[in-house]
């Protein structure tokens, strides 16, 4: 069963980068499939950022390209989201999930990770 | 983008009611619209892809169906844990964007 874990600081300094990880148990990423993050600002919706393929193909949301950049780690089975330059309307739970296919959904997810931007 | 349009916002039901949500987009996707349900606190949960496919483990009262730009997710006969938040997610074009939700409540 593929399980997803998001792991990183839960605060960061306006102007400072973001970085979180997702470690995935029970599937290898080197095998394939997409995988994504998304993340929601409390009491608000999902807002879809950005997926991998396992090659290091990305698609990335426009409205956050230029401050986003996502990363496979096979070796350590494990990808990563780095969003930089972060105000306080990056403050949100940060998902990580996998799709088994391009244009597919996303299942499982992990279980989030709040991350609040503040000095 | 595409925009996705959740209706209605929020909905007031009982157990043992049939329910619709409907969700339209600014585009046609085809089949390309998932539906996930979201508990406070918990992750989203996939219950429907490809517009009217299951996904395996949720419970056969789910539906889904459309085409296009216009979508629907049926609970056929309403249980207490079905008390959530549903969203609907086009994956035609990137990025997936999301509706805004519907709020289930009692």
């Amino acid at each position: 069963q593929v399980q997803l874990q998001e792991s990183g600081p839960g605060l960061v300094k306006p102007s400072e980068t973001l970085s979180l990880t997702c470690s995935v148990s029970g599937y290898s990423i080197s095998n394939g499939y997409y995988w994504g993050w998304i993340r929601q600002a409390s009491g608000k919706g999902l807002e879809w950022i950005a997926i991998i393929y396992h090659s290091g193909t990305t698609y990335y949301n426009p409205s956050l390209k230029s401050r986003v950049t996502m990363s496979v780690d096979t070796s350590n089975n494990q990808f990563s989201l780095n969003v930089t330059s972060v105000t306080a309307a990056d403050t949100a739970v940060y998902y990580c999930a996998r799709s088994r296919y391009n244009y597919g959904p996303f299942d499982p997810w992990g279980q989030g990770a709040l991350v609040t931007v503040s000095s | 983008d595409f925009q996705m349009t959740q209706s209605p916002s929020s909905l007031s039901a009982s157990v043992g009611d049939r329910v619709t949500f409907t969700c339209r987009t600014s585009q046609s996707i085809s089949n390309y619209l998932n539906w996930y349900q979201q508990k406070p606190g918990k992750a989203p949960k996939l219950l429907i892809y490809s517009a009217s496919s299951l996904q395996s483990g949720v419970p056969s009262r789910f539906s889904g169906s459309g085409s296009g730009t216009d979508f629907t997710l049926t609970i056929s006969s309403l249980q207490r844990e079905d008390f959530a938040t549903y969203y609907c997610q086009q994956s035609y074009r990137t990025p997936y964007s999301f509706g805004q939700g519907t709020k289930l409540e009692i």
